[in-house]
């Protein structure tokens, strides 16, 4: 059984950082990996998709890396902003559905 | 309106209400998911859609029951619901079921059972 685990919990850094979010997972068979954004009490917005055949993706500020031998994602976010400030999921795609790990809570202070 | 809807917002409903939950794609996706965010559980998937047809079903109680009248709306009955039902209940959807097509979120439904 598929199992996504996410290092740390909660982070706090201080604007300007470069930081990176850890993902777990244990069974390497999968079609993809996504990192997802969550503000309070809101809505998934998808932020990068690494296919299973694929080493990284970028966008802007944002790097994730996949290593399915090792089964790990990482994301890197470059030059934190207090607007970063969110909750960060990742989820694997097995055939059938998308398995989540249970987040990591940033929080980026001026 | 631009990709997925999901109404209402919020909802407080007690334990004998029967209320239900609407969700609206604008994508053109075949594939549709209902999941629930309790606090501090990963994202756990209720049910499939795929082409109007119910494709997974995550042993999920009877008090809760989707509806899929066509590809792009779903629908979430719910009766008889208990204090541990209160949770964000996610809509989703995606190009197909199976493979590796991006799911697109709504913004969720805030439920409260009194």
């Amino acid at each position: 059984k598929q199992e996504v685990t996410q290092i740390p919990a909660a982070l706090s850094v201080p604007e300007g950082e470069n930081l990176v979010l850890n993902c777990s997972f244990t069974d390497s068979a999968i079609y993809n990996l996504q990192w997802f954004r969550q503000d309070p009490g809101k809505g998934l917005t998808s932020l990068l998709l690494i296919q299973s055949s694929q080493r990284e993706q970028t966008s802007g500020r944002l790097n994730a890396s996949l290593d399915k031998s090792s089964g790990r994602s990482t994301l890197y976010i470059a030059a934190s902003q207090p607007g970063d400030s969110a909750t960060y999921l990742c989820a694997v795609r097995d055939t059938d559905k998308l398995i989540f790990g249970t987040g990591t809570r940033l929080q980026v202070f001026p | 309106e631009t990709g997925v809807t999901q109404t209402p917002r919020h909802l407080v409903m007690g334990m004998t209400n029967k209320k239900s939950l609407k969700c609206e794609q604008h994508l053109g996706h075949n594939a549709m998911y209902w999941y629930k965010q309790s606090a501090k559980k990963p994202l756990e998937l209720m049910f499939v859609y795929s082409l109007e047809e119910r494709v997974e079903n995550n042993s999920v109680p009877s008090r809760f029951s989707p509806e899929c009248p066509n590809s792009s709306h779903l629908f979430l009955h719910l009766h008889t619901l208990q204090p541990e039902d209160s949770a964000l209940y996610l809509c989703a959807s995606s190009q197909v079921w199976r493979g590796g097509y991006e799911q697109y979120f709504g913004p969720g439904t805030r439920l409260t059972v009194t």
